[in-house]
């Protein structure tokens, strides 16, 4: 069964270190990924997807088929980053369903 | 632009009862998903509609089920309510078919109580 995993319910950082959000999933076909971020009192939109491979908010993620993850990394978190962030997959099914994790809350302190 | 529109915001219902959820989909968007997020939980898929007609359904019974009209808003039907239906509906459209990017934009949700 396709799954999407997000070990850390609560990542709390301060201003200007490094963040990682780890995401693994299963799925035994070609997979589209996503992160999606809800800030306070805003609705769920989409941060990135692996396969524009940009960088969004200095955020950037990459998808590596060998270990099924899709880690989103930043090197100097601010506190505006505070939110919680969902990573997404999308399976080829001939329509779009996105399978989401659990969640991670970021909190990044002063 | 407008964006996704979702009514009502917040409502009760008892047991047994039946609800109805509503969402305008963004401008120029011809689909229509729903997802249901219980508390702690990601939205898990419920199912879409793309152009009034159903095309993918998740894990969810029939007493779920939908509609969307010719101007692609879209309804979510729920019967005969259980305790474990209470949570936050997320309806999100995307624009299908060719050219679509397959990005959602969600709504920011119903949130149903049931007792």
């Amino acid at each position: 069964a396709q799954r999407v995993t997000q070990p850390e319910k609560l990542l709390s950082v301060f201003k200007g270190a490094p963040v990682e959000l780890k995401c693994n999933y299963s799925y035994s076909g070609s997979p589209e990924l996503f992160w999606y971020v809800q800030y306070s009192r805003q609705r769920l939109q989409l941060l990135l997807r692996h396969i524009s491979r940009e960088s969004i908010k200095g955020f950037t993620a990459d998808l590596n088929k060998g270990e099924t993850s899709f880690h989103l990394k930043k090197p100097f978190a601010q506190e505006e980053d505070s939110a919680m962030y969902y990573c997404a997959l999308s399976m080829n099914t001939g329509f779009q369903k996105l399978v989401f994790g659990t969640g991670t809350r970021l909190l990044v302190s002063p | 632009e407008t964006g996704v529109t979702q009514s009502p915001t917040h409502l009760i219902k008892t047991r047994g009862q039946q609800v109805t959820l509503r969402c305008s989909s963004q401008s120029g968007h011809n689909t229509v998903s729903w997802y249901q997020q219980a508390l702690g939980q990601g939205p898990q898929f419920i199912f879409q509609y793309y152009r009034e007609e159903e095309n993918g359904r998740g894990n969810f019974p029939p007493r779920f089920s939908g509609l969307q009209f010719p101007n692609y808003s879209s309804e979510l039907n729920v019967n005969a309510l259980e305790l474990d239906d209470s949570a936050l509906y997320l309806c999100a459209s995307s624009l299908g078919g060719a050219g679509g990017t397959g990005e959602l934009f969600f709504g920011e949700g119903s949130r149903l109580t049931v007792l």
